[in-house]
């Protein structure tokens, strides 16, 4: 049974691209969550993905957007790339809230 | 929004010791769950405890939900137990997103 799968898994940007991360969940589960981790912290809370439309968002600006495909898999994308956007980005999925399974993230580095 | 404080912030243990990690948090809850990130940075599932005693293995769990804390233990400590060890909390209603502590970081040593 296949965990919840990331790619890519390291991405180097410049500052002001664009970038697109993306996430397939654990078989079963129809909810899509994307969290930050800058280093030395907890994750925090990006947005969730519910029956492809955004169902809540964190304190992230609008440069953040996502997409929930018909398969449940989703896409994060960053506009405008900033040097504080370098941080791990972690997919976390789920079905009925009954506990959440994470990625192995995609680190990111804008330089 | 639910805060959730951790401790002890570090830990180090020698190998076979014992150890006792807290999560308080500051209003009800429906989600609790521990995560071990290793040094890859991938967080894995430990328990998901919102209310309860669990168990596996050398690690268990209780979350005292009326109280609003829960507890890890971790029992004859390996050197592959070490990293940072989250407590991740959710809410109800349309908060569906899991708040986070800051982590303890356990180092056991052999």
């Amino acid at each position: 049974d296949a965990g919840v799968t990331q790619s890519p898994t390291h991405l180097i940007k410049t500052r002001g691209q664009q970038v697109t991360l993306r996430c397939s969940p654990k078989s079963g589960h129809d909810t899509v969550s994307w969290y930050q981790q800058a280093l030395g912290q907890g994750p925090q809370f990006i947005f969730q993905y519910y029956e492809e439309e955004e169902r809540q968002r964190g304190n992230f600006p609008d440069r953040f957007s996502g997409h929930q495909f018909p398969n449940y898999s989703s896409e994060l994308n960053v506009n405008a790339l900033l040097l504080g956007d370098s941080a791990l980005y972690l997919c976390a999925s789920s079905l009925l809230r009954r506990g959440y399974t994470f990625g192995s993230g995609t680190r990111l580095t804008v330089v | 929004g639910i805060q959730v404080e951790q401790s002890p912030p570090d830990l180090i243990l020698q190998e076979g010791a014992n150890s006792t990690l807290r999560c308080n948090f500051s209003d009800s809850v429906n989600n609790l769950q521990w995560f071990h990130q290793n040094p890859w940075g991938q967080l894995i599932n430990l328990f998901y405890i919102p209310s309860g005693t669990k168990q596996n293995g050398r690690l268990s769990a209780t979350t005292v939900a009326t109280e609003r804390y829960s507890l890890l233990y971790i029992s004859s400590s390996q050197t592959t137990d070490s990293g940072v060890y989250f407590c991740a909390v959710g809410g109800g209603g349309s908060n569906y997103k899991l708040t986070f502590g800051k982590g303890t970081l356990l180092t056991v040593n052999p």
